[in-house]
């Protein structure tokens, strides 16, 4: 089963504007992950978020995570058509690495 | 450094047929995992490889799926006999040099994307 719910599950946005995608779980975890895919592709680790933590910043990316409603937020400023790919979260449940994945958030940046 | 290397990267096969995937993790890394996603959806876990011990499969549908990973290093996912259900995208990553941060992040090869008719 998945763990996680991400929401939307697709996105349309112009180049430069912001991406905003959430991300809902069930149980306590050890940290959260959020991966890139683009079309044809395997996924790309983006970012990891631990328990303790809440927000974290890498380049354009912005996370959040909100442990008490048990969700995350990536944000994506100055969005790129390059940015267009399907970008998942994944929980791990300190359960010796073990990543569960959501179903993803179709993202496309029209130029 | 290299990525995690898998082959075939396409494959057609008739339902009840056998087919079998290769992996070739990042250098050094100790834990693999193959994974199965499915069109629309996110991948999801079949087996986990702690060298080339089984730390997780309990989502490996034991019947048909077996893996191995024999010297704990490169790894085969095999399928027999397939069914039409199992046309996927088949996953595997790596993780981890011990000692080392981040054990968590895990590095994904392109795939192989199997079509059962």
């Amino acid at each position: 089963s998945q763990q996680g719910e991400e929401d939307p599950q697709a996105l349309s946005i112009q180049e430069g504007e912001n991406a905003t995608m959430n991300c809902s779980y069930k149980t306590s975890i050890n940290n959260l992950q959020w991966y890139r895919q683009n079309s044809g592709r395997g996924l790309v680790h983006l970012i990891l978020i631990r328990s303790n933590e809440r927000e974290k910043h890498s380049g354009r990316l912005r996370v959040t995570l909100d442990t008490s409603k048990k969700s995350s937020s990536l944000l994506i400023t100055a969005s790129r058509a390059a940015d267009t790919a399907s970008y998942f979260c994944a929980t791990d449940n300190n359960q010796g690495g073990k990543l569960i994945f959501g179903q993803g958030t179709e993202l496309s940046v029209k130029p | 450094e290299a990525g995690v290397a898998q082959s075939p990267r396409y494959k057609i096969i008739e339902k009840r047929q056998s087919v079998a995937f290769w992996c070739n993790p990042i250098s050094g890394h100790a834990t693999l995992y193959w994974y199965q996603q499915i069109l629309g959806q996110g991948p999801k876990l079949l087996i986990q490889f702690q060298n080339n011990g089984v730390v997780d499969d309990s989502q490996l549908p034991k019947d048909r799926f077996s893996a191995e990973r024999l010297k704990g290093v490169d790894s085969t996912l095999k399928i027999q006999p397939a069914k039409l259900e199992d046309s996927a995208v088949y996953l595997c990553a790596s993780s981890w040099i011990p000692g080392t941060d981040s054990p968590e992040t895990q590095y994904f090869g392109p795939g192989t994307r199997l079509l059962v008719l």
